[in-house]
């Protein structure tokens, strides 16, 4: 496609499910990016993968989020056990992967917004 | 790791030149300075980079100090559409580095 796509872009869930949310990159872009905004709130970076690898996770806010990435493409971030607290659009983004423009620029998914009642 | 600060919130008026600043006094050596902008229920959109000094493009300027320290987003002659948040983001996107965005400033243009 012609941008980073999520889905899905509304989940509804109960509290103590699992939650499983996509991202499909930019075809290309080596580079992949997880974020969470809460409501009013400003970006949390989560994780960010390098091809199929990700460097950091240290971002991650529990051991109940994980994701993984495969083919050097799409992404799946799982919540498990969502709570209440886990609320937001959880946004994805993708770039070339290089160190410097404009290979290092970020192209955002339109995000998946999570609710867990 | 980081840490940016931003002004929460600023108003101006439409033709008005808006300047957006951004403190990261612990930037490291390889870090870059990215601005996005956000429109409500969108994904942020990438506006501008810089590394040092001044960097210019179609749509904005951005002013970075010798030490670094903090980053001026300017924006000429604002128009209502550019009513959005404005995010400073602080990093290296290479590999062991964490990203961190400032928590936004909030631009309201006002005709």
């Amino acid at each position: 496609g012609a941008g980073v796509s999520q889905s899905p872009s509304n989940k509804v869930t109960e509290k103590g499910k699992d939650v499983e949310l996509r991202c499909d990159p930019i075809s290309g872009h080596t580079a992949l990016y997880w974020y969470r905004q809460r409501l009013g709130q400003g970006l949390e970076f989560l994780i960010y993968f390098q091809g199929n690898s990700a460097p950091d996770k240290s971002g991650l806010p529990s051991d109940r989020f994980s994701a993984e990435r495969t083919g050097e493409s799409v992404s799946t971030l799982t919540i498990q056990r969502t709570q209440q607290e886990d609320s937001a659009v959880y946004l994805c983004a993708s770039s070339s992967g290089g160190t410097s423009l404009p290979d290092n620029e970020q192209f955002f998914g339109p995000g998946t917004r999570l609710t867990v009642l | 790791l980081a840490k940016t600060t931003q002004p929460i919130s600023m108003d101006s008026y439409e033709g008005q030149e808006v300047n957006i600043t951004c403190s990261h006094n612990n930037i490291a050596t390889n870090d870059y300075i990215t601005w996005y902008q956000q429109f409500p229920s969108q994904g942020p959109r990438f506006i501008i980079q810089g590394y040092k000094t001044k960097v210019t493009n179609e749509v904005a300027s951005l002013f970075i100090p010798a030490d670094r320290k903090s980053s001026t987003l300017s924006l000429p002659r604002v128009s209502l559409s550019d009513t959005a948040v404005y995010y400073c983001l602080v990093g290296d996107n290479n590999a062991g580095n964490m990203l961190t965005f400032g928590g936004g400033t909030r631009l309201m243009v006002k005709p």
